[in-house]
């Protein structure tokens, strides 16, 4: 069964502490993942897609990285703003367009 | 541009009434995603809807049902409503193309008593 685990689920980081937030998947075929992040009460926003092994992307003081068994969003010199769910989903080979969701990791940071 | 928009915000009804929740996708987008998110859980895909036709379903009753309009625009419909049915329902749309990004709306809060 595919499937999509996300660690830890909170963490908090003091301002400038930098860190890194992980999504480990299991699936039968990978056709791409995808990082969103969550503000409560909201819809989740795009951040990144990434389709192969080796991949990486970045935006401001995130960067999503991609092996074949997990990828991971660092996180740069967060800053409050950055405070959000962050979510890792999956699309697969068989999967019609569906997105595997994690559970989310919660990100607080503090000034 | 226009984002995803789904309406209601939010919806109150009790056990055993029927639901109808909006959305309407990107303009250019065709396809229409619903999922969703009850308090604790990831988000659940529902639904998926291409040029007016059901492509694929995730494993909830058949009570979860929905459609697609010519205009692209989606209902999801959800009848004899359950307590557990409470959750954060949100609509995503792409292009239909391998490869597409699913673009998010805000949600509609559904609470059964």
């Amino acid at each position: 069964e595919d499937q999509v685990t996300q660690s830890p689920e909170a963490l908090r980081l003091q301002e400038g502490e930098s860190s890194s937030l992980n999504c480990s998947y299991t699936v039968s075929g990978l056709r791409g993942l995808f990082w969103y992040r969550q503000d409560p009460g909201k819809g989740p926003e795009f951040l990144f897609t990434l389709y192969s092994a080796g991949e990486e992307k970045e935006k401001e003081r995130l960067k999503a990285t991609l092996t074949k068994k997990e990828s991971f969003l660092h996180i740069t010199a967060p800053k409050p703003e950055d405070s959000a769910t962050y979510l890792c989903a999956v699309r697969t080979s068989g999967g019609y367009n569906k997105l595997i969701f994690g559970a989310g990791t919660r990100l607080a940071v503090h000034p | 541009e226009a984002g995803v928009t789904q309406s209601p915000t939010h919806l109150i009804k009790t056990r055993g009434q029927q639901a109808t929740l909006r959305c309407s996708p990107i303009s250019g987008h065709t396809s229409v995603y619903w999922y969703q998110q009850a308090l604790g859980l990831g988000l659940q895909f529902l639904l998926w809807y291409d040029e007016g036709e059901e492509r694929n379903r995730g494993n909830f009753p058949p009570r979860f049902s929905g459609r697609q309009f010519p205009n692209y625009s989606s209902e999801l419909n959800v009848n004899a409503l359950e307590l557990e049915d409470s959750a954060l329902y949100l609509c995503a749309s792409s292009y239909p193309e391998a490869k597409n990004i699913q673009y998010f709306g805000a949600g509609t809060r559904l609470s059964v008593l």
